[in-house]
């Protein structure tokens, strides 16, 4: 599976847009981009995941670029309860394992 | 829809008691689970991965002796760590997919395990 670049942190004002950005450059045809988010002390929550299309669902939007070498997950009205380490994994589209990095911390503050 | 769940929470043990967890799929059969371990400020590892009605397979580095796991049902799959030592102390975390070849994990709680 490719290999994924994340800023370590972010901050956000309550309210706005959050953009995580994540970097695969080595991402191959077949791979799908995935997002989960863990808050502190709980199990990671999956959010949305795409191929080449963006996609938009009740929790976020993906935003991948046209050469996919790139990705953005897009909050579009953060809450508090949004505070997260964010994790963008690529995965095969056929059976395969999670493998998590570090993500982003995303703070959102008042 | 796809929740997951996990039993106990959290459970404190002596050193060399076993503890088993329990990862429940809620509504829909899991065909595959996985369990993880994390530990403080660090990320999820996986440990095994198990398909129902054939053994688990471990990650390197995992003793399969000692996290014992057991996918018996469609919605059901136990994890025991056994004699477990204060260095087992920490974050387990099981997620299940809906069909073999589906990316898409749904993961549970976490149990918090702190052994003394």
């Amino acid at each position: 599976d490719a290999k994924t670049t994340q800023p370590p942190s972010m901050d956000c004002a309550e309210g706005r847009a959050a953009n995580l950005p994540c970097n695969h450059s080595t991402i191959s045809g077949n791979e799908y981009v995935y997002w989960y988010r863990q808050i502190h002390s709980q199990g990671p929550q999956y959010i949305i995941h795409g191929l080449k299309n963006n996609e938009t669902n009740e929790m976020a939007s993906l935003i991948i670029t046209e050469d996919r070498k790139s990705s953005t997950l897009i909050l579009p009205h953060a809450t508090l309860r949004d505070t997260a380490v964010y994790y963008c994994i690529v995965l095969n589209s056929g059976y395969s394992t999670l493998t998590f990095g570090k993500g982003t911390m995303l703070l959102v503050s008042p | 829809g796809a929740v997951v769940s996990q039993h106990p929470s959290w459970v404190i043990c002596k050193s060399g008691t076993s503890v088993k967890i329990e990862c429940r799929s809620l509504d829909f059969q899991a065909t595959t689970m996985f369990w993880y371990r994390q530990f403080p400020k660090q990320s999820l590892m996986l440990m095994a991965t198990s398909n129902e009605g054939s053994k688990a397979t471990y990650e390197q580095g995992v003793e399969k002796d000692k996290f014992l796991i057991n996918h018996a049902s469609l919605t059901l799959s136990t994890l025991t760590v056994t004699s477990a030592h204060p260095e087992d102390s920490s974050f387990y975390i099981c997620s299940a997919s809906t069909r073999v070849g589906q990316e898409t994990q749904y993961f549970g709680p976490g149990t918090r395990l702190l052994v003394l």
